[in-house]
C-alpha cells in the first residue's frame, strides 16, 4: 500500500492566520482526500483533490477556508485559511490503494 | 440519524477474554465495508475489510448482514496491544467513505 508523509505534524497557530498543511505519496494516485478529525469524534470528509482539476468539498466546506492544491500525482496540499479556535482539530489526508491509506495527521491547535 | 453509529463503549475486558461489538449503517446501497483501528494520536490503519461472507484474520472475525445492516467485529484471546479504537466504516461504491465513532476497547492485564 501506498506510504504517506503528512507535515507538519502539528502546530499552534494565532486565530486569524492560515497553516499549510502538505501531503507526499510515494506512488502516483488519482485522487487523493483530505479529513477533518475534530476530538472525540470521528473523520468527516472536507474534499477530495483531484490533478488538474477544482477541488470537490463537502457540504460544509468551502474553498475559501480550505484552499487545496494537487499540482501532481503524488502531492496534495491543503489549507486552513483565517484560522479560529473552531478549527483546532487534527486533519489527515488519504489515498485509495488497498483499503484507504492515511498520512500521520496534523495536530492543529488555534489559540 | 447517523450514517454509520458504534457503540462507543469503552469495553474493558481481560487478556485472553473475547469482546465483540457491531456497527450499523442507514444506507442500504453500501457496498464496502471495512474495520479500521485507530490508536491514541495515530492516524487510522486498516484492520480488515468485511466480505459478505464474512472473514477471518487470526484472532479477528468480522461479519455482515445486510438484511439488518449492521458489521461486527469479534477479537479472540484480546492482547494487551489490541487496545484501541476500532472504527467501523462504510463505502456507497463512490470514493466516499462514512466513518462511525468509533469503539474504545481497553484490554488489562
Amino acid at each position: 500500500s501506498a506510504v504517506i508523509s503528512q507535515k507538519p505534524s502539528r502546530d499552534i497557530c494565532q486565530r486569524g492566520t492560515s497553516l499549510t498543511i502538505q501531503c507526499q505519496v510515494d506512488s502516483q494516485v488519482t485522487m487523493m482526500f483530505w479529513y477533518r478529525q475534530q476530538p472525540g469524534q470521528s473523520l468527516t470528509l472536507i474534499a477530495t483533490a483531484n490533478q488538474g482539476s477544482e477541488a470537490t468539498y463537502e457540504s460544509g466546506f468551502v474553498i475559501d477556508k480550505f484552499p487545496i492544491s494537487r499540482p501532481n500525482l503524488t502531492f496534495s496540499t491543503l489549507t486552513v485559511s483565517n484560522m479560529s479556535p473552531e478549527d483546532s482539530s487534527i486533519y489527515l489526508c488519504s489515498v485509495r490503494g488497498d483499503g484507504y491509506t492515511f498520512g500521520s495527521g496534523t495536530r492543529l491547535t488555534v489559540v | 440519524r447517523k450514517e454509520v453509529e458504534q457503540d462507543p463503549g469503552p469495553f474493558n475486558v481481560p487478556e485472553g477474554a473475547t469482546v465483540a461489538f457491531n456497527c450499523t449503517y442507514s444506507n442500504s446501497a453500501s457496498q464496502s465495508f471495512f474495520w479500521y483501528r485507530q490508536d491514541c494520536r495515530k492516524e487510522p490503519k486498516l484492520l480488515m475489510s468485511v466480505y459478505s461472507s464474512g472473514n477471518e484474520d487470526g484472532r479477528f472475525t468480522a461479519q455482515l448482514n445486510r438484511a439488518s445492516q449492521y458489521i461486527s467485529l469479534l477479537i479472540r484471546d484480546s492482547k494487551l496491544s489490541d487496545s484501541a479504537t476500532y472504527l467501523c466504516v462504510v463505502s456507497h461504491g463512490d470514493y466516499k467513505l462514512s466513518f462511525g465513532a468509533g469503539t474504545t476497547v481497553t484490554v488489562r492485564a
